[in-house]
């Protein structure tokens, strides 16, 4: 597609739920990367995808987090269990090839745990 | 790891006139540093970077000067407008691995008409 895609664009969900959070990266790009950004805050890493592996998931901040890319397109972020510490907006970006350049984030999935 | 740190939090400035906003890094091997520019309800988009073997790179109202020595970049915003009015983010990217990119906390930046 033109851009990165994120759905839905908002979710509530109660606490103790499970969500996941779909992102749509720039077709061809093989580099995928997911961030969490609180209000006021900058964007924080949590994973990274070359392909179909994750490349780097140093940031994700427990076992409540998982994702997975499976076919080097689509990755979906999945939240277990979830806490209102986790309420942010989830942002996913893709880049052509791994590397810190060319980064085209999408606008976020705004996750409301209440 | 590498960490950015960015000021000032806030920047108010009429509308004509010029805004800088500065960023320091830690990892003195670091060698790109970009520039994203987010509006409300979007994610951040890249406005302008520039790699280490350059002190300066201009593009129309925008600029960004980078002291390696220092370990420090900043942008400039020339002749400000209402739609520049956003917040903005510097970044760099660890020198292990040169992945994933390290945000700043960010700027709000507000132009007054």
């Amino acid at each position: 597609g033109a851009g990165v895609s994120q759905t839905p664009s908002n979710k509530v969900t109660e606490k103790g739920k499970y969500v996941e959070l779909r992102c749509d990266p720039i077709s061809g790009h093989t580099a995928l990367y997911w961030y969490r950004q609180s209000l006021g805050q900058g964007p924080e890493f949590l994973i990274y995808f070359q392909g179909t592996g994750a490349a780097d998931d140093s940031g994700l901040p427990n076992d409540r987090f998982f994702a997975v890319r499976p076919e080097g397109s689509v990755s979906t972020l999945k939240i277990q269990r979830t806490e209102r510490g986790d309420s942010a907006v989830y942002l996913c970006a893709s880049s052509l090839t791994s590397g810190p350049y060319g980064y085209t984030f999408g606008s976020g999935t705004r996750l409301t745990v209440v | 790891g590498e960490n950015v740190e960015q000021h000032p939090s806030t920047l108010s400035v009429q509308e004509g006139d010029s805004a800088v906003i500065k960023c320091t890094y830690s990892d003195s091997a670091s060698n790109y540093f970009p520039w994203y520019k987010q509006e409300l309800g979007k994610g951040p988009q890249l406005i302008i970077d520039i790699r280490s073997n350059v002190g300066e790179k201009k593009d129309q109202r925008i600029a960004v000067t980078l002291n390696k020595t220092a370990k420090h970049f900043s942008l400039h915003i020339t002749e400000t407008q209402p739609e520049d009015s956003a917040v903005y983010f510097c970044a760099a990217p660890p020198a292990l691995g040169n992945t994933p990119l390290v945000f700043g906390k960010g700027t709000r930046l507000s132009v007054i008409a």
